[in-house]
């Protein structure tokens, strides 16, 4: 079966500080991977999606950025934090088929508070 | 944009009642996607609805759609203290899946 890892689980950073969050998927090959931020109360805004290593489209732009340097992995980084990068943030896959029709299934997500 | 908007925002209900929340959105979609979320933990897919369909059910799920409308509704029946959470829907066109804000379900035992 399919499974999904975010880490870590929380995250209290300084701002100016760099940021790196890493989602792994295991049991399956060529997903699409999505990282998502999700404000305090608030639905999820997609930030980046890939269909294949090496690719990232991106939703919103702003001071963060992926990488997906394997196949099941995907990284969330930043060079210098800010304030409203405070959230949870959760990475997500769902199949290898043409188009976004399919299911998302969800890591547990990362809380990041900046100070 | 092609987000969906839940209402209402929030809902409290006794056990053993149903909880009926709603949805509706702005642009043609493939498909509406119903998610729920626990306190602090990531959303756990329930039931996906497509474009030609009118009515889904799974277990104590209902789904309805209406595109005419550009709406849906997720019905639960017979509430458990259990199915306490925030319940997503999203919906799917030519871009990755778009969350609305959600609706906070209490069910109170």
């Amino acid at each position: 079966s399919q499974t999904i890892h975010q880490w870590p689980a929380t995250l209290v950073q300084p701002v100016g500080s760099p940021l790196s969050l890493e989602c792994t998927v295991e049991g399956t090959s060529n997903p699409n991977l999505y990282w998502y931020r999700q404000a305090a109360g608030r639905g999820l805004q997609l930030l980046f999606y890939s269909v294949g290593i090496g690719q990232i489209s991106s939703e919103v732009p702003q001071n963060l950025s992926a990488s997906r340097p394997q196949d099941r992995q995907f990284i969330l980084s930043s060079k210098k934090l800010l304030l409203s990068d405070s959230g949870f943030y959760l990475c997500a896959w769902s199949p290898p088929r043409q188009g976004f029709d399919q299911p998302q299934h969800f890591g547990d997500g990362t809380r990041l508070s900046i100070l | 944009s092609q987000q969906g908007e839940e209402d209402p925002q929030a809902l409290s209900i006794q056990e053993g009642e149903n909880a009926t929340m709603n949805c509706s959105y702005k642009t043609s979609i493939n498909n509406l996607q119903w998610y729920r979320q626990n306190s602090g933990r990531g959303l756990v897919h329930l039931i996906l609805i497509r474009s030609n369909e009118r009515e889904k059910h799974s277990g104590r799920l209902r789904v309805t759609l209406d595109t005419s409308k550009k709406s849906s509704s997720l019905l639960i029946t017979a509430s458990r203290a259990a199915d306490t959470a925030s319940y997503f829907c999203a919906t799917v066109g030519n871009t990755p899946l778009v969350f609305g804000k959600g609706t906070r379900l209490s069910v109170i035992a």
